[in-house]
């Protein structure tokens, strides 16, 4: 039972640095999130996808590029990374209809960015 | 904009203890509300989902309710163990846009033995 795996768990970059964090699911959900975690802010939607080959922006947009090229993956890129953008990055999918759907997510991944 | 609020921030109970968390969120007009877990360094754990047409979700000992018109869901943790200690976080999905989930900042709780 994998559900939502993350890679990779934990990475330290240099500012300007690029790198791209990978979330795979393995419940043929259709939709899939890109959140960031900061203290006192809570869970913040970066970007999103409603399908394969779709994107979309969610609140922090920013900084960060995705892409969905197939079904069960969701990449999240960081082109030119900044010291604003260290923090706990979580991945979600959910099933089917937007309206009902349950979120499932996967064990987050921790960015440092000296 | 849709906005969610959870009080209190922060919760310490001795074991055996029932409790309520609170969840407020500024648009009546939702289609779901979800009731997460988050243990330290962990990703969230759904507990309860509630459709906007549920007034109340129960699982085990935990008992979700929802007041649309007062914008307000609780959950109910009943004989609280220590194993229950972990932030708890709700999250609305909203009528604007269904796409996205809008979440609290969450509930720190302790249960101590």
């Amino acid at each position: 039972n994998a559900g939502v795996t993350q890679t990779p768990k934990f990475r330290v970059l240099k500012t300007g640095q690029s790198m791209t964090l990978l979330c795979a699911q393995d419940m043929n959900h259709e939709y899939m999130y890109w959140y960031r975690q900061d203290p006192g802010m809570g869970l913040r939607l970066i970007h999103y996808s409603v399908g394969e080959g779709t994107t979309a922006k969610g609140e922090v947009p920013d900084g960060y590029n995705v892409s969905r090229l197939k079904k069960q993956n969701f990449l999240l890129g960081l082109e030119s990374a900044a010291p604003s953008q260290t923090s706990v990055y979580f991945c979600a999918s959910s099933r089917t209809r937007r309206t009902t759907g349950e979120l499932f997510f996967g064990e987050g991944s921790r960015l440092t960015v000296l | 904009k849709q906005e969610v609020t959870q009080i209190p921030a922060a919760l310490s109970v001795p074991e055996g203890e029932n409790l309520v968390l609170n969840c407020s969120f500024t648009d009546s007009a939702i289609y779901n509300l979800q009731w997460f877990r988050q243990d330290p360094g962990k990703g969230l754990t759904s507990l309860l989902l509630i459709q906007s047409s549920q007034r109340e979700q129960t699982s085990g000992r935990l008992n979700a309710s929802l007041d649309k018109s007062s914008g307000r869901s609780t959950l109910y943790i009943a004989a609280s163990q220590p194993g229950d200690s972990a932030t708890y976080l709700c999250a609305v999905r909203g009528s604007g846009n269904t796409d996205k989930l809008i979440f609290g900042t969450g509930t720190r709780l302790q249960v101590f033995p």
